[in-house]
């Protein structure tokens, strides 16, 4: 099982509103990792999380908080965000950080932010 | 200041011919190479990958070959199909570095 899944697959938001996005992976991998795509642009790394620790934080703005509950899951929790967030936004996970020939990603979640 | 680059933003392909796709890079330090495929609204799919140790991995109709002296890589598939139409990133990762550098991508076109 090879599959990294993402919740929901569409979100439309306020930009007052708080949402948070879901991820969940069952192949064992310690790595998991946020990134964000805008169109027809290559994915942007976000956030690393490596053991349940935030390993790199890439310069991100502080309305957007990830979180890791456990090795299977990442969460990523959104407020006041602005219309240019407005994005695909990717999760995908690894063995380790070591092995990022191992990287799969989910099939995304495509937020809009009106 | 782009470390890996893909040059053609899409190719077109007869079906059941070769499909060539390039990538450059310009860190010589990069450790491996990987392929991601994508399709509209979905996230990326990995497709291969190669370490700099080698200069070419076979997947079935995909083939990677890595020119180190050049700071090359491409794609080959042979035949393509129509199910290939699809952008495909290529990206290099580093040793420790904890992050993947992704290209702009190559729109993918097969044409019956």
């Amino acid at each position: 099982d090879t599959e990294v899944t993402q919740t929901p697959k569409h979100l439309v938001m306020g930009m007052t509103n708080k949402k948070s996005l879901k991820c969940e992976q069952h192949m064992g991998h310690r790595a998991m990792y946020w990134y964000k795509q805008k169109a027809k642009k290559p994915p942007e790394l976000m956030f690393v999380y490596s053991y349940e620790k935030l390993s790199i934080n890439e310069s991100v703005p502080s309305r957007f908080s990830p979180e890791c509950p456990n090795s299977s899951l990442l969460n990523l929790h959104l407020h006041a965000l602005q219309p240019e967030d407005s994005a695909l936004y990717l999760c995908a996970s690894s063995q380790v950080v070591q092995r990022l020939d191992t990287q799969y990603f989910g099939p995304g979640t495509r937020l809009t932010v009106l | 200041d782009q470390q890996v680059k893909q040059n053609s933003p899409s190719l077109s392909v007869q079906e059941g011919r070769i499909s060539i796709l390039n990538c450059d890079y310009t860190n010589s330090m990069f450790d491996y190479f990987l392929w991601y495929k994508k399709y509209p609204a979905e996230g990326p799919t990995f497709l291969i990958s190669i370490s700099s140790i080698k200069d070419k991995n076979e997947d079935g109709r995909f083939t990677v070959f890595l020119n180190k002296s050049a700071k090359h890589l491409s794609l080959h598939i042979v035949p393509s199909q129509p199910g290939d139409s699809a952008v495909y990133f290529c990206a290099a990762g580093l040793q420790g570095a904890q992050k993947l550098v992704f290209g702009q991508g190559t729109r993918l076109t097969i044409n019956p």
